[in-house]
């Protein structure tokens, strides 16, 4: 079956400090990737996607790039801040007939301070 | 524009007892699900419905009924509540093509005593 393994957290940085959250997923034919971000009492909202290898995601200085190779979709920002404390989730979707539904990974929480 | 809403927000119920957890969606959506989030097991799909009149199972259904009667709607029914069953539970629906965003709802925190 389909599978997503996240890097285990929590994570604690100070602002400004590099971010990376590794990903990695096992799926049959090919899948779409998602990171997802959730903020505290709330529900979960998409960051970014990517539908095929060698895309990149990007949005709020955010990124990700599908690798097909290494079955990866690595999170990444430069420079954090303390905003974006989140839990922070991997998924993909296996398309065909499933293209809403996703399989997660086991969430990052996030923490950065000032 | 609502997007997907989730009620009730906080319920404790004791064993036994059965309750639904109401979702909505003003989108649109096709496809609906329920997913219910465990600390370090990120979310897990319940039950999904890609249509009216149409439902299926996901990962963890024992325990769980649904039903879609419309296009907007898609309750989570618990049987016979059980302690394992508290979670938080989110309603999420999306469009049904590759590379969809899901909008979720803000949750249902459940606890069972």
């Amino acid at each position: 079956g389909n599978s997503v393994t996240q890097m285990e957290g929590p994570v604690t940085l100070s602002e400004e400090a590099f971010l990376t959250i590794n990903c990695t997923y096992t799926a049959t034919g090919y899948p779409s990737l998602f990171w997802y971000v959730q903020y505290p009492g709330e529900g979960l909202q998409l960051l970014l996607k990517a539908t095929k290898a060698d895309d990149k995601g990007s949005n709020k200085g955010f990124e990700a790039t599908y690798r097909k190779e290494t079955t990866s979709f690595h999170l990444e920002k430069g420079s954090v801040q303390v905003s974006d404390s989140a839990v922070y989730f991997c998924a993909l979707s296996a398309g065909g007939t499933s293209y809403g539904k996703l399989t997660f990974g086991q969430g990052t929480i996030l923490t950065v301070h000032p | 524009n609502a997007g997907v809403t989730q009620t009730p927000k906080f319920q404790v119920l004791k064993t036994g007892q059965s309750m639904t957890l109401q979702c909505a969606q003003d989108m649109n959506h096709e496809y609906m699900s329920w997913y219910r989030q465990d600390p370090g097991m990120g979310l897990r799909l319940i039950h999904y419905s890609v249509g009216a009149g149409i439902t299926d199972q996901g990962e963890v259904p024992n325990g769980y009924n649904v039903s879609r009667s419309t296009t907007e709607d898609f309750p989570l029914r618990l049987l016979s509540a059980a302690p394992s069953q508290t979670s938080v539970y989110f309603c999420a629906s999306s469009y049904s093509y590759e590379g969809t965003e899901a909008f979720f709802g803000q949750g249902t925190r459940l606890t069972v005593v």
